[in-house]
């Protein structure tokens, strides 16, 4: 099985709220990453998680707050978010961040009003 | 920085044509992918490919480490086959992918 979760699915939110996305993975991967991808364009990295701590962060503004639980669970909190932050994030494992496949889950469609 | 880029950046084919989509990439890759992402945004893994050719039914692909390029194969076009395909790179082992700009095919009945 290669199947990344992620919920919710779509999400609108206003500019003063609090959500989060979640991500799952059950291939036993010990690397997770959050992309982020704006219309007509390609993904681009936010973070990536290594054996559950953080070991890059792309310069993503404070307004996002990665969290990785245990090594199946990647959430992302969203807090304070402005409209051109509105995008599809994916979340992404591998078995880990050599140079591995990368496998993404079907991300959450984000709308920030 | 690196850069990975993707030709033709449009592409329409008849049903039943057959495609080449290239990717130049401007260091040496050690993780190739190629991804087709479809109208719902799911990016869907078609090959993972460093170097050497593999096949897929009626997709394939070769990547050319040493010329620094990677060509996807589309034969027997079908109209699922509509959508973006991107290549994406790895060039360290912190794990960052870094992805062309895409090419956006449509087939047409």
């Amino acid at each position: 099985d290669t199947e990344v979760t992620q919920t919710p699915k779509h999400l609108v939110m206003g500019m003063t709220n609090k959500k989060s996305l979640k991500c799952e993975q059950h291939m036993g991967h010990r690397a997770m990453y959050w992309y982020k991808q704006k219309a007509k364009k390609p993904p681009e990295l936010m973070f990536v998680y290594s054996y559950e701590k953080l070991s890059i962060n792309e310069s993503v503004p404070s307004r996002f707050s990665p969290e990785c639980p245990n090594s199946s669970l990647l959430n992302l909190h969203l807090h304070a978010l402005q409209p051109e932050d509105s995008a599809l994030y994916l979340c992404a494992s591998s078995q880990d961040v050599g140079f591995r496949e990368q496998y993404f889950g079907p991300g959450t469609r984000l709308t920030v009003t | 920085g690196i850069q990975v880029e993707q030709s033709p950046p449009d592409l329409i084919l008849q049903e039943g044509a057959n495609s080449t989509l290239r990717c130049n990439f401007s260091d040496s890759v050690n993780n190739l992918q190629w991804f087709h992402q479809n109208p719902w945004g799911q990016l869907i893994n078609l090959f993972y490919i460093p170097s050497g050719t593999k096949q897929n039914g009626r997709l394939s692909a070769t990547t050319v480490a040493t010329e620094r390029y990677s060509l996807l194969y589309i034969s027997s076009s079908q109209t699922t086959d509509s959508g973006v395909y991107f290549c994406a790179g790895n060039y360290n082992q912190g794990g960052k992918l870094i992805f062309g700009q895409g090419t956006e095919l449509s087939v047409k009945p």
